[in-house]
């Protein structure tokens, strides 16, 4: 089966630029996660969802992040405008009940670098 | 509030054990610790409900101490596949936002040498 997939892997662009990553979860997982990972900051969460419903946002930093599901099989984070201190690896992770009490599957990541 | 983990880091050489910490300011109702290697994603450990049993497969193991708000990682008889970065992540009991989410410790990366 195929596990949590992402894209890009990699994006590099230059401040000012919109970026949109985005989330395929594992099929028939109810919720949904985006982290972010920084050497200063580690693994903190953004936001995650529950059968496509946004529930907690408070991790993110500003106005400027804004997350997104559609439908059960799709997700988008989308930064705008975009910012040096925005480059990290953000990971996208799924599980099947609740976050805190089930095994979260991470996605690979996408590698974004800001100019 | 982010778990601590201690200690920020750990060299061995194969064969020997590790324990690894994490302390909570709040009260514990679940832990989960995955292992992150170089560039790749965080991977699960095993996760551990308050009220539940010591876990462990092969030679890892953990332990969750309710009155210390703490759990801790064994490794033992550490390989040279065990080398990564190790996180724990706490758990909130149903109700309210926090229920669905972990909030995942700094990490502790783990050195193996041959």
């Amino acid at each position: 089966d195929a596990g949590v997939i992402q894209s890009p892997r990699h994006e590099v662009t230059e401040m000012g630029q919109e970026v949109t990553l985005r989330c395929k979860p594992i099929s028939g997982h109810d919720y949904l996660f985006w982290y972010r990972q920084t050497m200063m900051r580690g693994l903190e969460l953004l936001i995650y969802f529950n059968n496509n419903v946004p529930i907690d946002d408070s991790g993110m930093p500003e106005d400027r992040f804004s997350a997104k599901m559609p439908n059960a099989s799709f997700s988008t984070l989308k930064i705008q405008p975009s910012e040096p201190r925005d480059s990290a690896v953000y990971f996208c992770a799924s599980s099947l009940g609740a976050g805190s009490y089930n095994e979260q599957f991470f996605g690979p990541g996408t590698r974004l670098t800001v100019l | 509030q982010q778990p601590v983990q201690s200690p920020q880091a750990v060299i061995l050489r194969e064969g020997e054990d590790a324990v690894i910490n994490c302390s909570s300011s709040k009260a514990l109702y679940s832990v989960h610790w995955y292992r992150q290697k170089h560039g790749e994603a965080p991977v699960f450990l095993m996760i551990l409900l308050k009220g539940g049993e010591q876990k462990g497969h092969d030679k890892i193991s953990a332990s969750f101490n309710e009155k210390k708000q703490q759990s801790s990682l064994y490794l033992t008889a550490s390989q040279l596949s065990y080398s990564g970065t190790y996180f724990c992540g706490t758990g909130r009991p149903a109700g309210g936002t926090s229920y669905g989410k972990l909030t995942f410790g700094q990490g502790t990366i783990l050195t193996v040498h041959p």
